[in-house]
């Protein structure tokens, strides 16, 4: 699998928008980066995925750069409810997994 | 609520003993994946089954087993219980096992081991 990079914390203002990164140097060109959170203990919420091209759809946004090498997890207006891990993963071809690394601790302040 | 259903939700137990947990995956999806959250471990792939047949396997413990009935649910089996094993314990569906599809995962069973 490749291997995603993720900073353990950040925090975000209730209300602006929350700018989650993700480094996957290592990204083949057949390989999905995902994006999941996990609110306190719940199980795993699927946010949004894609390939190469940006994709939006009504949780949040994903910015995909040019060599695919990094990834922006766009949260549009974050509320408290947005409190979570975030994980970013990357999906191997044939490999139906979903590896969990430790995430980005997100905290939303109002 | 993402239509994957498990129980129980929480579930004490002594070391030694054996339980089952239960999942059942969302209305028409065919592959079920179990996965364990420990505090020192994060959430791991364990198993994989579709229409009743094991399909992939990751860290799985010989004491654990799992299959998939007719109906389509799943049943996680951990015997020989240790302390180790206490645990956040989730599933998964999917429709069919292809690369890109989207895993929903059930709220989980909380396992404590005294």
């Amino acid at each position: 699998d490749a291997k995603t990079t993720q900073p353990p914390s950040m925090d975000c203002a209730e209300g602006r928008a929350a700018n989650l990164p993700c480094n996957h140097s290592t990204i083949s060109g057949n390989e999905y980066v995902y994006w999941y959170r996990q609110i306190h203990s719940q199980g795993p919420q699927y946010i949004i995925h894609g390939l190469k091209n940006n994709e939006t759809n009504e949780m949040a946004s994903l910015i995909i750069t040019e060599d695919r090498k990094s990834s922006t997890l766009i949260l549009p207006h974050a509320t408290l409810r947005d409190t979570a891990v975030y994980y970013c993963i990357v999906r191997v071809q044939n490999d139906y997994k979903l590896s969990f690394g430790a995430g980005t601790t997100v905290t939303v302040r109002a | 609520d993402s239509g994957v259903t498990q129980t129980p939700k929480h579930l004490i137990t002594a070391t030694g003993q054996r339980v089952t947990l239960r999942c059942s995956p969302r209305s028409g999806d065919l592959s079920v994946y179990w996965y364990q959250q420990s505090l020192d471990q994060g959430l791991q792939f364990l198993i994989q089954y579709y229409n009743g047949e094991e399909r992939a396997k990751g860290n799985i413990l010989e004491r654990f087993s799992a299959q998939q009935f007719p109906d389509l649910h799943s049943e996680l089996n951990l015997s020989s219980l240790e302390l180790g094993d206490s645990a956040l314990y989730f599933c998964a569906s999917t429709p069919a096992p292809g690369r890109t599809d989207t895993q929903y995962f059930g709220p989980g069973t909380r396992l404590t081991v005294l």
